[in-house]
């Protein structure tokens, strides 16, 4: 199975700063990489598929980017709604796999 | 707008077997798979497995394979996923997921709520 591994675990950081998350695949998985927010007791939130194309309403701040091995998650200015945690996921090869998540918290 | 609403909470003893069930609507049924994935409580998302709604297709993830069968009725466009022989670490939420197609990938975009399977003796 292909690993993912996100960095940080987790993150403090304030309104209007810019943040990145990190997503390392165990292997090549071009570029068939999706991201999603999850906040406590809700379902996931589609945010971005093919590492960097947003899904419909998700707003401009976010953004991916990467390619092969490695991908980000950037937030341009932190918003109130954004503190929660996100997870990457590669579909490239059965079974997709998620990485372990990064959790955002308020500074 | 997309909806895919899902059963209500379960309580099984171990060994027991749960259906959940994924009501969609909103869309073509059989234009989009459909992904089930799970959450145990404080834990991260795992990927169980995926249908096809035109073909009945499967993919099931290796660790669940011969316990899990994910099926679909078309004419209530509904996905439905059976867990057999419950053991205490399949207690989680379970989602239904919908994908959507991308040449021959599939990408989660609309999601259940979520149900909550607890396994407990």
């Amino acid at each position: 199975d292909i690993q993912m591994t996100q960095s940080p675990s987790s993150l403090s950081a304030s309104i209007g700063d810019r943040v990145t998350i990190t997503c390392r695949a165990s292997q090549d998985i071009n570029n068939y990489l999706a991201w999603f927010q999850q906040k406590p007791g809700k379902a996931p939130r589609s945010l971005i598929y093919a590492a960097s194309t947003l899904q419909s309403g998700i707003p401009s701040r976010f953004s991916g980017s990467g390619s092969g091995t490695d991908f980000t998650l950037t937030i341009s200015s932190l918003q109130p709604d954004d503190f929660a945690t996100y997870y990457c996921q590669q579909y490239n090869l059965f079974p997709y796999t998620f990485g372990q998540g990064t959790k955002l918290e308020i500074k | 707008q997309v909806q895919l609403v899902q059963s209500g909470a379960e309580v099984k003893m171990p060994g027991a077997s749960v259906k959940v069930s994924c009501e969609t609507s909103g869309y073509t049924f059989t234009s989009y798979a459909v992904n089930w994935v799970r959450q145990a409580p404080g834990q991260g998302l795992e990927w169980m497995g995926w249908i096809s709604t035109s073909t009945g297709d499967t993919n099931y993830a290796q660790k669940l394979r011969g316990r899990v069968t994910m099926t679909t009725d078309t004419s209530s466009s509904k996905a439905y996923m059976e867990l057999r022989g419950l053991r205490s670490d399949d207690t989680a939420v379970y989602f239904c997921a919908r994908g959507a197609w991308i040449q021959r990938w599939v990408i989660i975009d609309y999601w259940g709520q979520g149900t909550l399977v607890s396994v407990s003796s």
